[in-house]
């Protein structure tokens, strides 16, 4: 089946605790992307990645860590030093010289 | 700077009614143009796209939207609204391959 896998779909942290979030693609796209849902505030993108090895922080980047150590593999670190983590996530996938986005089913992070 | 915006949050209509989503863009060029629909808890569809050519396009589940460079606006419509149409939907603009600026979202709320 291709697609775009996130796991796990809910998840909890304790502040002040790191957690790190799975985006896994067979879609064989070179970019991949993680975008914040909050309601109202439609997606804002944290990170991306075009090419293996290399990753762009994008408009909310602070408190977030990411890694592109191989090409179907996207994962989030949420760190400590974020303040608000509590938020839906999606992670997207795009095929170049596409330019349309492929969305997974997303996490809902929840900080107790 | 770029942004894309969805000036109307929440939109209820009855079932078999017209619909019509208003989407604005603010770029320095033309960009792409989406409309992604989102249901709760779930990833984002895509609906349709404009990249160039006809300014009216037809999208999945019986959508079109229509391009107006005089209004910068791209609004997403359909002629008869299901219940199953009820769900959140994303204006997207991007200017080249790679991140996307989404609106805020739009509610749609479907009455028997």
């Amino acid at each position: 089946d291709g697609g775009i896998t996130q796991s796990p779909k809910y998840l909890f942290r304790k502040e002040g605790q790191n957690v790190t979030l799975s985006c896994e693609q067979n879609l064989n796209h070179d970019a991949m992307y993680w975008y914040r849902q909050d309601p109202g505030q439609g997606l804002r993108l944290i990170y991306y990645s075009q090419i293996v090895n290399d990753f762009q922080k994008g408009d909310i980047a602070e408190g977030y860590s990411v890694s592109r150590e191989k090409k179907e593999s996207f994962p989030l670190t949420v760190t400590s030093a974020q303040k608000n983590p509590t938020a839906f996530y999606l992670c997207a996938t795009e095929d170049r010289g596409s330019t349309e986005a492929f969305f997974g089913q997303g996490t809902r992070l929840t900080v107790v | 700077a770029q942004s894309v915006t969805q000036p109307d949050i929440h939109i209820t209509v009855s079932e078999g009614a017209s619909l019509e989503l208003r989407c604005n863009y603010s770029y320095g060029a033309t960009p792409y143009l989406f409309w992604y629909v989102q249901s709760p808890g779930q990833g984002l569809q895509l609906l349709l796209k404009y990249f160039s050519g006809d300014t009216l396009v037809q999208g999945i589940k019986g959508f079109e939207a229509e391009f107006k460079r005089s209004q910068s606006s791209f609004n997403l419509r359909k002629p008869s609204v299901h219940w199953s149409d009820a769900a959140e939907y994303f204006c997207a603009g991007g200017t080249s391959y790679g991140k996307l600026t989404f609106g805020q979202g739009t509610i749609l709320t479907v009455h028997p």
